[in-house]
């Protein structure tokens, strides 16, 4: 089985700062992949960044970067020059092959960001 | 781009009652998901198809549960019998291949039981 921790409920930012959420995971797999995923009030799951296990360089979207540690199985994300739409719930997710063909994949239960004008 | 569209997006029952919730994946896509969000709580795998079958699922989506793919476009989730605490917010997601293919979620359908 995989699981997924995020330890913060909730963080708070200052608009135009950086700020990190954490994420640890656990998996038996040596092949798999992990995300971050932003849910705003609208509900609405959007992608934000990927990173592959197998990839040593950390993973950059624009303002948004991981930092993979892959020996530590942490996977956290920096989100750079932060601003008021990035207010929402941010969920870290894992995805392995499961044995089972569906590659489903497993969340935390999510970091409630608030930016601060 | 294209999206995963599901329909309604809030739907009201009552326990007891069937309801079926409608998804459309992306159209080159070959494996769809359901997962389940309670307020306030963690997103949950409920089911996966492919290949026209279910290819695995969790142990929420018992037999009050179904999935079909009826006409090669549409993807849907029932629940035969609502209870109170299948009161969620339901999504449905799809992706083009194996697992280093990103997902993609539809907007949820907020499912209210009265």
């Amino acid at each position: 089985a995989q699981t997924v921790t995020q330890s913060q409920p909730e963080m708070s930012v200052q608009e135009a700062e950086t700020v990190t959420l954490s994420c640890t995971y656990d998996t038996s797999e040596s092949d798999y992949y992990l995300f971050w995923y932003k849910q705003p009030p609208s509900r609405q799951m959007i992608l934000v960044i990927r990173q592959e296990a197998y990839k040593q360089q950390n993973a950059t979207e624009n303002r948004f970067s991981v930092n993979f540690q892959k020996a530590a199985k942490s996977f956290s994300l920096k989100i750079s020059d932060s601003q008021l739409g990035d207010a929402a719930m941010y969920f870290c997710a894992l995805t392995s092959y499961s044995g089972a063909g569906s590659y489903q994949l497993t969340f935390g239960k999510g970091t409630k960001l608030s930016v601060i004008p | 781009e294209p999206e995963v569209t599901q329909t309604p997006s809030h739907q009201v029952t009552q326990m007891g009652q069937e309801v079926i919730l409608r998804c459309v994946p992306i159209s080159n896509h070959l494996y769809f998901y359901w997962y389940r969000q309670i307020l306030g709580q963690k997103v949950e795998f409920l089911v996966s198809f492919y290949n026209n079958e279910i290819s695995e699922k969790s142990e929420i989506f018992d037999d009050q549960f179904s999935v079909e793919r009826p006409d090669g476009s549409n993807f849907t989730l029932k629940i035969r019998s609502t209870k109170l605490e299948d009161s969620a917010m339901y999504f449905c997601a799809s992706r083009r291949g194996a697992y280093n293919s990103p997902l993609h979620f539809g907007n949820g359908t907020r499912l209210t039981v009265t």
